[in-house]
């Protein structure tokens, strides 16, 4: 049969370094937009959200960065550990539509070096 | 308390054999979703519930795929005849009220592989 293969982006960094995960959203509409972080083997887990009204939203350890003139959403993780080593995905939504209808984006493997 | 469950963890399959995929979700969330994960790729929607009712089966890809949430907690997800590109994670998610913000907890998923 046809082999699927890996066609994630793939980010590794030094741990304690900070890491970048970029992501382009499709939808202009799209005013909602999530990050998760998925483990081996595990369901997507909630990091950090964003609504089309702000530009920057801080966690901890986590910033999200929203460019809407560009579609563009970024995940920045500060002094990175080897826990961090998952795909990270972006989702987007569009708040006005009934139903809480989730568009997830292809996502990166993030890896940690000890 | 117990994050969202589903059963089986892993199911194999014959081409042509049914299947049904069991979610539990967390108790007393009145949303439900259920999504297709490819090898490689992000959650695809396929279908939610607001307790018992399906709002939406919009991603459902064939008449093959049947969801139901009789009483408005735990659902199943039925795939009838599968076939080989039916192979993928099913993942079950769950969030307290349909609002938008309202966070979405993730089962671990069904990881179905068709022969």
């Amino acid at each position: 049969g046809e082999s699927v293969g890996l066609h994630l982006p793939t980010l590794s960094v030094q741990e304690g370094d900070n890491s970048i995960i970029n992501c382009a959203y499709s939808n202009s509409a799209s005013d909602y937009f999530i990050w998760y972080k998925q483990e081996s083997g595990k369901g997507p887990q909630f990091i950090i959200d964003i609504r089309s009204n702000m530009d920057k939203r801080q966690g901890q350890r986590v910033t999200v960065l929203l460019n809407k003139t560009v579609k563009h959403l970024s995940l920045q993780i500060a002094a990175t550990q080897p826990g961090d080593s998952a795909v990270y995905f972006c989702a987007e939504t569009e708040m006005g539509i009934t139903g809480n209808q989730f568009y997830f984006g292809t996502g990166t493997s993030l890896t940690v070096i000890p | 308390g117990a994050g969202v469950s589903q059963s089986p963890r892993y199911k194999v399959a014959k081409r042509g054999q049914d299947v049904a995929l069991r979610c539990d979700p967390i108790s007393g969330h009145v949303s439900l979703f259920w999504y297709q994960q490819a090898l490689g790729q992000g959650p695809e929607f396929l279908t939610y519930f607001q307790n018992e009712a399906q709002l939406d089966k919009s991603g459902l890809p064939s008449d093959r795929f049947f969801a139901e949430r009789p009483e408005g907690s735990v659902s199943t997800l039925k795939i009838q005849r599968t076939q080989q590109e039916d192979s993928a994670v099913y993942l079950c998610a769950s969030s307290f009220r349909l609002t938008i913000q309202e966070t979405q907890y993730f089962g671990p998923g069904t990881r179905l592989l068709v022969l």
